[in-house]
């Protein structure tokens, strides 16, 4: 199975500040038709996980520009820019280049 | 307006098999390119994905556990079943259904509330 690997495990951010999360993965998530499909997801506290970037850095309707995707390959990076309180909760990256699908292993964001 | 709701026993014995049913409104299964899929999270780790059904019918399991899963759709295509057998204190999660598209839309765009089910004897 591909293991995506999230670092850092948990971040504390000044609000205003930026946040940035990394997923490395154990094998390159582009497909043979081109396409990438890394995706990430936040589950706010006590709620069901939400989209928020698909296919690497297309971010989903409704999502604000402050989150940026990017990466390519195994390396895949979230940045949080200007990090506001509705922003906490744990992150999750998500693959379903291969079979399985996988989820890595989550990053908490906690606000100062 | 899309919404999908689990629904499961809440608490069963182990070695027993597990029955969840996701309903779900405003699509359609039988929609080209439709899928929706069952994932779980026990509490306080990470999400598993485990299975899915597309529009035609067809089935897709985690390698991992596929010798215990079927995942099955109602005629209706309204309503995802999963059935787990043989359960056991692994089995204890939070079950969530999601809906993601196969020719485009390849996101889940919509989740369940999820149901947490304990396995406990």
């Amino acid at each position: 199975d591909v293991v995506l690997t999230q670092t850092p495990v948990s971040l504390s951010v000044t609000l205003g500040d930026q946040a940035s999360i990394s997923c490395r993965s154990s094998q390159s998530l582009e497909y043979s038709d081109g396409y990438t499909y890394l995706e990430w997801y936040l589950q706010k506290p006590g709620q069901s996980p939400q989209l928020l970037i698909y296919g690497v850095s297309n971010r989903f309707s409704g999502v604000p520009d402050r989150f940026i995707g990017s990466g390519s390959g195994t390396d895949f990076t979230l940045k949080i820019s200007r990090v506001e309180p509705e922003d906490l909760g744990v992150y999750y990256c998500f693959q379903a280049t291969h079979d399985p699908f996988t989820f890595g292993s989550g990053t908490k964001l906690e606000i100062k | 307006q899309v919404t999908l709701k689990e629904s499961g026993p809440g608490m069963l014995q182990p070695s027993k098999t597990l029955s969840l049913t996701c309903s779900f409104s405003g699509f359609s299964l039988s929609t080209s390119g439709m899928v929706v899929s069952w994932i779980r999270q026990p509490s306080g780790k990470s999400l598993e994905w485990l299975a899915a059904i597309d529009w035609d019918g067809d089935k897709y399991y985690n390698p991992s556990l596929k010798s215990r899963l079927t995942v099955s759709k109602d005629t209706s295509n309204t309503q995802v079943f999963l059935k787990i057998t043989s359960v056991d204190i692994a089995d204890t999660a939070t079950y969530y259904c999601a809906r993601r598209g196969y020719y485009s839309a390849h996101y889940f765009d919509y989740w369940g509330q999820g149901v947490m089910v304990t396995v406990s004897s």
